[in-house]
C-alpha cells in the first residue's frame, strides 16, 4: 500500500508558466512535508517544505499548499524556467516513526 | 565543504559476491540513512541510524546489512548480492528528525548485480 502518491508521472509546461506539482498521501501521522528535486545523476536536493498545522508555505517562486481534510498537497512554481526541468519528489514524515515516505516522482519539463 | 560523500560511485557485481557502499557525512549530522531508487519509483529507505552505534530496519531490509561505528559513517552490505539488488543507491544525512528537518543526499551510487 502506498502512502504517498504522485499521480503524474510527467509534466510539461512552458517557460514562464505556472507548474503545478500534486501529491496525495493516506496515512494521517504524517506531521512534515517535504518537496526534493533532482537532476539526474545527481542526488536529491531539498526545495521547500511545510507542517501539518500550515496550509501555504512560500519561498520565492515555490509554494507548497496543504489540503489536510483532502489529504492532498501541491508544489507551485510561478514562473517556470527551463532550469527547473528535474524529477520532484514528494516526501511525508512522521516524526515520532523518526523516517520520511517518498512519492515515485513526477519528472517536469519546461520548454523555452 | 563535501556533505555527504558516497563510496563507489559505480560497481558491476556478480551474483553471489559481497560488497560494502560507504557513506561519509562531514555535517556532524545525528540521522543517516539509506535508500535504493529503481526506475520510475520512488526512495525506499532500506535502513536507517539515529546515532552512532544505532541502526533500524526500513521498508526494504531484506539482503541488506549496515553498521554506524563512527558517526560521520554509515556502511551499507550486501553479503550475496542478486539481481534484485540492482539499483541507485542514496545515502542521506540529518541533524534532526524534528520539524521536518531536510535531509542531504549524497551523489549516489548505481550498482548492477549480473
Amino acid at each position: 500500500d502506498q502512502q504517498v502518491k504522485q499521480n503524474s508521472p510527467s509534466l510539461s509546461v512552458q517557460e514562464g508558466r505556472i507548474s503545478i506539482l500534486n501529491c496525495d498521501y493516506t496515512n494521517s501521522m504524517f506531521d512534515y512535508f517535504l518537496w526534493y528535486k533532482k537532476y539526474p545523476a545527481e542526488g536529491p536536493t531539498f526545495l521547500i517544505s511545510i507542517s501539518s498545522i500550515k496550509d501555504k508555505n512560500e519561498d520565492g517562486r515555490f509554494t507548497v499548499f496543504l489540503n489536510k481534510s483532502a489529504k492532498h498537497l501541491s508544489l507551485h512554481i510561478v514562473p517556470s524556467q527551463p532550469g527547473d526541468s528535474a524529477v520532484y519528489f514528494c516526501a511525508a514524515s512522521d516524526t515520532n516513526a523518526g523516517k520520511s515516505t517518498f512519492g515515485d516522482g513526477t519528472t517536469l519539463t519546461v520548454k523555452p | 565543504n563535501a556533505g555527504v560523500t558516497q563510496t563507489p560511485k559505480f560497481r558491476v557485481l556478480k551474483t553471489g559476491q559481497s560488497m560494502t557502499l560507504l557513506c561519509a557525512q562531514d555535517m556532524n549530522h545525528e540521522y543517516m540513512y539509506w535508500y535504493r531508487q529503481d526506475p520510475g519509483m520512488g526512495l525506499r529507505l532500506i535502513h536507517y541510524s539515529v546515532g552512532e552505534g544505532t541502526t533500524a530496519k526500513g521498508e526494504v531490509p531484506d539482503g541488506y546489512n549496515v553498521s554506524r561505528l563512527k558517526k560521520q559513517n554509515f556502511l551499507l552490505g550486501l553479503e550475496s548480492a542478486a539481481p534484485s539488488q540492482t539499483s541507485v543507491y542514496f545515502c542521506a544525512s540529518s541533524y534532526s528528525f524534528n520539524s521536518g528537518t531536510e535531509a542531504f543526499f549524497g551523489q549516489g551510487t548505481r550498482l548492477t548485480v549480473v
